[in-house]
């Protein structure tokens, strides 16, 4: 069966430090793999997604940036943390080919401080 | 782009009380449809979801959703709640067919009262 984890659990970083979100899936070759930030209130929104190694598409212009350099490998980063990216990060996958139902990892709770 | 109205923000509920959670979508097209839930210290898990054929469609633990093209709505029921069914639900779209984002609603917490 399909697994996604994703590390760290928890993280608190101060302002203008770097940082790298890893996700990573078992069990499904070439799946897509979407990056969200989960705010109280506002739902969940889409960072990033890829369909493919290397390849990332941008949905939100921000302070983050995502590489895929593996088939089941998605890191999310920074290299200057600001205040307001302070949140709960998802991982996801879906079957490639198309936006099927997600699967989602388990989260990351960043604070910025 | 498609959007997604979640209308009902926190939902508080007594045990064995229905549920109907409301979800309103804006699409032109076909759309695939589907229903999130993110139990207390959980994942995030699908509940449900509709691509195409019987709009009634059913989930785990006894929840369904009907789907009404005429009025892009998606509800959520459960015709008796239990203490376990709080958590936060999500509704999402998108488009049927092609690669297309699934777009999210802003979720309803439902507290479920013993």
């Amino acid at each position: 069966s399909q697994t996604i984890h994703q590390w760290p659990a928890t993280l608190v970083q101060p302002v203008g430090s770097p940082l790298s979100l890893e996700c990573t899936v078992e069990g499904t070759s070439n799946p897509n793999l979407y990056w969200y930030r989960q705010a109280a209130g506002r739902g969940l929104q889409l960072l990033f997604y890829s369909v493919g190694i290397g390849q990332i598409s941008s949905e939100v212009p921000q302070n983050l940036s995502a590489s895929r350099p593996q088939d089941r490998q998605f890191i999310l980063s920074s290299k200057k943390l600001l205040l307001s990216d302070s949140g709960f990060y998802l991982c996801a996958w879906s079957v490639s080919g198309g936006w099927y139902e997600q699967y989602f990892g388990p989260g990351t709770r960043l604070t910025v401080t | 782009a498609q959007s997604v109205s979640q209308h009902n923000h926190h939902v508080i509920l007594s045990e064995a009380a229905s549920l109907e959670l409301g979800c309103n979508y804006s699409y032109g097209g076909t759309v695939n449809l589907f229903w999130y839930v993110q139990y207390p210290g959980q994942h995030l898990q699908l509940l449900l979801k509709y691509f195409s054929g019987d709009p009634l469609v059913k989930g785990i633990k006894g929840f369904e959703a009907e789907f009404i093209k005429s009025k892009f709505s998606f509800n959520l029921r459960k015709p008796s709640v239990q203490w376990s069914d709080t958590a936060e639900y999500f509704c999402a779209v998108t488009p049927a067919g092609g690669y297309q984002k699934v777009t999210f609603g802003t979720g309803t917490k439902l507290q479920v009262i013993p």
